[in-house]
C-alpha cells in the first residue's frame, strides 16, 4: 500500500525554538497534504490542507504565521512551528492523498512535539 | 455540515469475543466512508473503506456496511485478538468533488482493549 513518511518522529526542544516537520510520499505523487493536529485521548484536528505548488488553506483558527505549510514538490510537504511555546506541545499528523476519486488519504507515523 | 458521530469508548472485551463499534454520520452528498486504526503512538492506518450505499469493507477480520438508510458504518469483528487494543476512528470524506480538498471528517475515536 501507499508510503507516507513523516520526520522526525520525536521532538523535544526549548521553547522560542522552530520545528520544521517533513512529511514525504515515498511511491506516489501527492498532489494534496493534510496536516492534522491531534490532542491526547482527542480526535485529529484538520490545520490546513496544502496542494502543491500554491498556498495552503488553513482552517478556522490555525495561525497561518504560526504553522508555516510549504508544499513544494509532489512528494513532500513541510510544517514549521515557528517560535513554538510549550502550549504546542502536541502530535501533529500528516497525510497525502494522489487527489484521483476514491483514493483515501494516507497518514504518517506522525511526530510527537514536546516544547520545555 | 458533514459530521460522524461515534460510541463513547473504551470499550473493553475479553480475546475471542465480539466486537461492535457503532458509527452514524450526517452528510449532504454521498460521502465515502472509512475506519481508521491508530496504535499507541503512531499515526493512523486506514483499516477498511466504503465508497457506496450497501458496499461492504472488510479487512483482517474487521467488516463494515455502507447503511445509507441508518446513515450508519458500523464496525465489526466476530472475534477479537490482543494485538486489536487500538483507538479506532470512524471517517467520511466526498471523494466525488473535483476540487482535489478531500477533507476527511473523523468522528472522536473509540478505544478497544482486549484482555487475555
Amino acid at each position: 500500500g501507499a508510503v507516507v513518511s513523516q520526520h522526525p518522529s520525536r521532538v523535544i526542544c526549548k521553547s522560542g525554538t522552530s520545528v520544521k516537520i517533513e512529511c514525504r510520499s515515498l511511491d506516489f505523487q501527492a498532489t494534496t497534504m493534510f496536516w492534522y493536529r491531534q490532542f491526547p485521548k482527542q480526535s485529529l484536528m484538520l490545520m490546513a490542507t496544502s496542494n502543491e505548488g500554491s498556498k495552503a488553506t488553513y482552517e478556522q483558527g490555525v495561525e497561518k504565521d504560526k504553522f508555516l505549510i510549504n508544499h513544494a514538490s509532489l512528494t513532500l510537504s513541510t510544517l514549521t512551528v515557528t517560535s513554538a511555546h510549550p502550549e504546542d506541545s502536541s502530535f501533529y499528523i500528516c497525510s497525502a492523498s494522489s487527489g484521483y476519486s476514491n483514493q483515501p488519504q494516507h497518514f504518517g507515523d506522525g511526530t510527537r512535539l514536546s516544547i520545555l | 455540515g458533514d459530521s460522524v458521530t461515534q460510541m463513547e469508548g473504551p470499550v473493553t472485551l475479553s480475546e475471542e469475543a465480539f466486537l461492535t463499534i457503532n458509527c452514524t454520520y450526517t452528510a449532504t452528498g454521498y460521502p465515502s466512508l472509512f475506519w481508521y486504526v491508530q496504535y499507541p503512538g503512531e499515526g493512523l492506518q486506514l483499516l477498511l473503506k466504503a465508497t457506496k450505499a450497501d458496499d461492504k469493507g472488510s479487512n483482517k477480520g474487521f467488516e463494515a456496511t455502507y447503511r445509507k438508510e441508518t446513515t450508519s458504518f458500523h464496525l465489526e469483528k466476530g472475534s477479537v485478538q490482543v494485538s486489536d487494543s487500538a483507538v479506532y476512528f470512524c471517517a467520511l470524506s466526498d471523494l466525488g468533488r473535483r476540487d482535489s480538498s478531500y477533507k476527511l471528517i473523523f468522528g472522536s475515536g473509540t478505544r478497544l482493549l482486549v484482555r487475555p
